[in-house]
């Protein structure tokens, strides 16, 4: 099984670019998630969805954008990098809506300069 | 205050010790708690689920105590593999609020 899968796993970008970090599951996992950890900081929720075609805010949401047109992807969008988005990445899932055991992807380090 | 507390520590014990960690949590409304094992540069992974009644999986034993609200994690007889960061985390409706985790460093 291949879980949860992100890409890339690092990214250098210049201050103004726009990418999208990966994120694709095989578990037929309903939530989904997007957290950003940085140091002496707990992993923060960026966005989530609890079904395809539902996204929501977390509690970092500006910066980004997320959609979810399938049950397996979903995707983050960084539209304008900033400096202040240096940070490791984590997309996470779950099969329950309680959110009681989530599968984290193996992370992107994104630098922004 | 932080929603979730936990001393970053490191903690530096020797193989076959005996460490406890504490997390502290403000929301008495929080339903569930977990502790999340993170290693090096790697993503967090469920460790164990934390109950009312309390709970134990080999070496390790979780408790809750909502009247204090905290959560401990103990490990028995160390191994040098223990070394990681634990991270607490506490459940309200569907949000994770995520600990900045404790440091644990098991040496020989």
């Amino acid at each position: 099984n291949a879980g949860v899968t992100q890409t890339p796993k690092f990214q250098v970008l210049k201050t103004g670019q726009s990418m999208t970090l990966q994120c694709a599951q095989d578990m037929n996992h309903e939530y989904m998630s997007w957290y950003r950890q940085d140091p002496g900081m707990g992993l923060r929720l960026i966005h989530y969805s609890v079904g395809a075609g539902i996204t929501d805010q977390g509690e970092v949401p500006n910066g980004y954008n997320v959609s979810r047109s399938t049950t397996e992807d979903f995707p983050l969008r960084l539209l304008s990098a900033a400096p202040s988005q240096t940070s490791v990445y984590f997309c996470a899932s779950s099969d329950s809506a309680g959110v009681d055991k989530l599968f984290f992807g193996s992370g992107t380090q994104l630098s922004v300069l | 205050r932080k929603e979730v507390e936990q001393d970053p520590g490191p903690f530096n014990v020797p193989e076959g010790a005996t460490v406890a960690f504490n997390c502290t949590y403000s929301n008495s409304a929080s339903q569930s708690f977990f502790w999340y094992r993170q290693d090096c540069r790697k993503e967090p992974k469920l460790l164990m689920s934390v109950y009312s009644s309390g709970n134990e999986d080999g070496r390790f034993t979780a408790q809750l105590n909502r009247a204090s609200q905290y959560i401990s994690l103990l490990i028995r007889d160390s191994k040098l593999s223990d070394s990681a960061t634990y991270l607490c985390v506490v459940r309200n409706a569907s949000k994770l609020t995520f600990g900045t985790g404790t440091r644990l460093q098991v040496t020989l």
